[in-house]
Parts: C-alpha cells; sequence; structure tokens
C-alpha cells in the first residue's frame, strides 16, 4: 500500500521570502502526486498535480513541484512567499489500481511572519 | 458549476443523537468520498463509491457510521448514535473518471456535546 510522509509538522517563513515543503512517498510504481492546500474553515483545493511527463510542474497561486523518484520526494516550492500563503499543505498520492482513491501526508502548517 | 456541495456547514448536537450529513458532488462525477478530520489523526479516509456502489469502507470507524449514495447526485453519511470523540470536520469530495483529482466540499463541523 501507499504512504505519504510529510516530515515537518510546522514552517514558518518571513514574507518574500522563498518555502519548499517537502514530502516522501512510499509506492511501487509511479505514483499519481498532489498538492493540495487548506485555508482555515476551507475544504482542500488542488495546488498542482503530476502524472507523468515532466518532472517540474507548475500550479496555482506561483507553486511549483518536482517529483523526484530516486528520492521518492515531491516537494513543493514557491520563490516569495505571500502572507496569504499561511495554510495548511497535503501531500498526496494515488495508486492506478486504486480507482481514484488518494492517500494523504499529515499535512504542513505554513505560518507566515511580516 | 457549483462544487461539491456539503450541508450542513456546521452541526451541533448532544450525545446520543442521530446525526446526518450530507454531499451533493460535482455533475458528472463518478467517485464520491467521506473524510473525517481531527487534530490527532489528520484526514482520514472513510468510505468512497463509484457510480454509486460502496467499494471500500474500511475506514469506517464502527457500526454507528453508515453512508449511502441512493443517486449521482446525492449521498448522506450518518451517525446514530453520537458520541462525543465523533467531533471532527467530515468533508466530502468528488472526482471523475481516471483523473485523480479529487475536489473537496467545504465541510461540515460536527460537535457533540
Amino acid at each position: 500500500a501507499q504512504s505519504v510522509t510529510q516530515p515537518d509538522i510546522h514552517i514558518t517563513v518571513s514574507e518574500g521570502a522563498s518555502l519548499e515543503l517537502r514530502c516522501n512517498y512510499s509506492y511501487g510504481a509511479t505514483p499519481y502526486l498532489f498538492w493540495y492546500v487548506q485555508s482555515p474553515g476551507q475544504g482542500l483545493q488542488l495546488l498542482l498535480k503530476y502524472f507523468s511527463g515532466d518532472t517540474l510542474v507548475q500550479g496555482i497561486k506561483g507553486f511549483e513541484a518536482e517529483f523526484k523518484r530516486s528520492q521518492s520526494s515531491f516537494n513543493l516550492r514557491k520563490p516569495s512567499v505571500h502572507w496569504s500563503d499561511a495554510a495548511e499543505y497535503f501531500c498526496a498520492v494515488g495508486a492506478g489500481n486504486a480507482g481514484n482513491m488518494l492517500t494523504f501526508g499529515g499535512g504542513t502548517r505554513l505560518m507566515v511572519k511580516p | 458549476d457549483a462544487g461539491v456541495i456539503q450541508s450542513p456547514r456546521h452541526e451541533v448536537t448532544e450525545m446520543g443523537q442521530e446525526v446526518t450529513l450530507r454531499c451533493k458532488p460535482i455533475s458528472g462525477h463518478d467517485y464520491l468520498f467521506w473524510y473525517r478530520q481531527t487534530m490527532m489523526r489528520g484526514l482520514e479516509l472513510l468510505i468512497y463509491f463509484n457510480n454509486n456502489v460502496p467499494i471500500d469502507d474500511s475506514g469506517m470507524p464502527e457500526d454507528r457510521f453508515s453512508a449511502k449514495m441512493p443517486n449521482a447526485s446525492f449521498s448522506t453519511l450518518k451517525i446514530q448514535p453520537s458520541e462525543p470523540r465523533d467531533s471532527a470536520v467530515y468533508f466530502c469530495a468528488s472526482s471523475s473518471g481516471q483523473s485523480h483529482i479529487q475536489y473537496f466540499g467545504a465541510g461540515t463541523r460536527l460537535s457533540v456535546l
């Protein structure tokens, strides 16, 4: 079965600084990978996804993520963080043989200092 | 499209009462998922449906929980009787075919006193 680890429970960055959120997955084949964002009191919103092809994927709100098969990682990055990026971020993995079911990581809560 | 619609947004009830949460998926989507989110356990998949048929309910915590999908545009999650430990945010999500992209509703915050 697949699994996802987000090693950082909380991260604090200054506004304007760069950001990298870590995600490691466990799956025997090429996974489908996702990053979702959850603002307080809201549902999860898709930031970006990787299915195949170019390992660097662009998403909404200026986010990008890079799939590294050798490291089983799919880290999320943003060059300059805005105060509105403060939220919880979830990495998820899907397996092609499990319908549309996703396995989510525990989440990373991002705080942005002015 | 209106997105996934959940109701109610907030529910406060007393222990022992029956609670019914509702979900309307995005039109045309053939997968529907119910999740529970708590601080202690994070985001847990409870059950999911494909074409209105329950596929995997291994995440349903116990027999007090039941879920139905009588048609493609409506699903319910019922807790009977409710207990304080059921307090959580419950999310519904839907997706289409093999896209693997799940679209989430805004959630129902349940408080059982």
